[in-house]
């Protein structure tokens, strides 16, 4: 079957860094998405990677390995405003979007 | 980026009524749009994508006759639920994407339903 994992939740401090991963096993890929979501919210997108290798957006960075089936999404300089539901999503070879549960990021002062 | 308007977004309705849900692509055309419901604290579960101009294709487990899906139009899509219920209260959302299937998805701003 299809999977993603992402762990539930995390907790971060104001001001660092902090990498949210995932993990998929997907029949064939056409591409891995991030996307943020508020509660309440629609999700908004963040980046797209589809080759290895990093991908660096901002603040935002996303990482990917195809042959470990392996994504990260790091968040640098974090603001209060980055508490918020991180989805990973991956493209199978039908181009059917496979999401993954969410990583619910917590952000302290 | 494209721009998806979905409507209404917040809903209250009585148990047994209908509730209509638009969704809009304002300045592209969607041929495909697809419907999402999402449960507190779950991630998005794809409903049925929608296809201009022919039936939808629904993903197993959900009823067809309950969540009737009308994509009319280049622009517009909308899900129509039926004869609804409490269990049926939940964060309904649409998405489109532009014909490059490698670019991401645009999502409206989601439906709030609150069945009573």
């Amino acid at each position: 079957g299809q999977n993603i994992d992402q762990p539930t939740e995390m907790t971060a401090t104001e001001g660092a860094i902090v990498q949210i991963n995932c993990t998929y096993q997907t029949s064939g890929f056409n591409g891995l998405f991030w996307y943020q979501q508020h509660a309440g919210e629609a999700p908004t997108f963040l980046s797209y990677n589809v080759l290895d290798g990093l991908e660096e957006k901002g603040r935002f960075s996303s990482f990917l390995s195809r042959s470990k089936g392996y994504s990260y999404l790091l968040l640098k300089e974090l603001q209060m405003k980055d508490s918020a539901s991180y989805l990973c999503a991956v493209t199978d070879s039908n181009y059917q979007l496979i999401w993954g549960a969410g990583t619910k990021l917590i952000i302290k002062p | 980026g494209a721009v998806v308007s979905q409507h209404p977004s917040r809903v209250i309705c009585k148990s047994g009524t209908s509730v209509k849900i638009e969704c809009r692509s304002l300045d592209f055309q969607a041929t495909t749009m697809f419907w999402y419901r999402q449960f507190p604290k779950q991630s998005l579960m794809l409903m049925a994508t929608s296809n201009e101009g022919s039936k939808a294709t629904y993903e197993q487990g959900v009823e067809k006759d309950k969540f009737l899906i009308n994509h009319a139009s280049l622009t517009l899509s909308t899900l129509t639920v039926t004869s609804a219920h409490p269990e049926d209260s939940s964060f309904y959302i649409c998405s489109a994407s532009l014909p490059d299937r490698n670019t991401e998805a645009f999502f409206g701003q989601g439906t709030r339903l609150t069945v009573v």
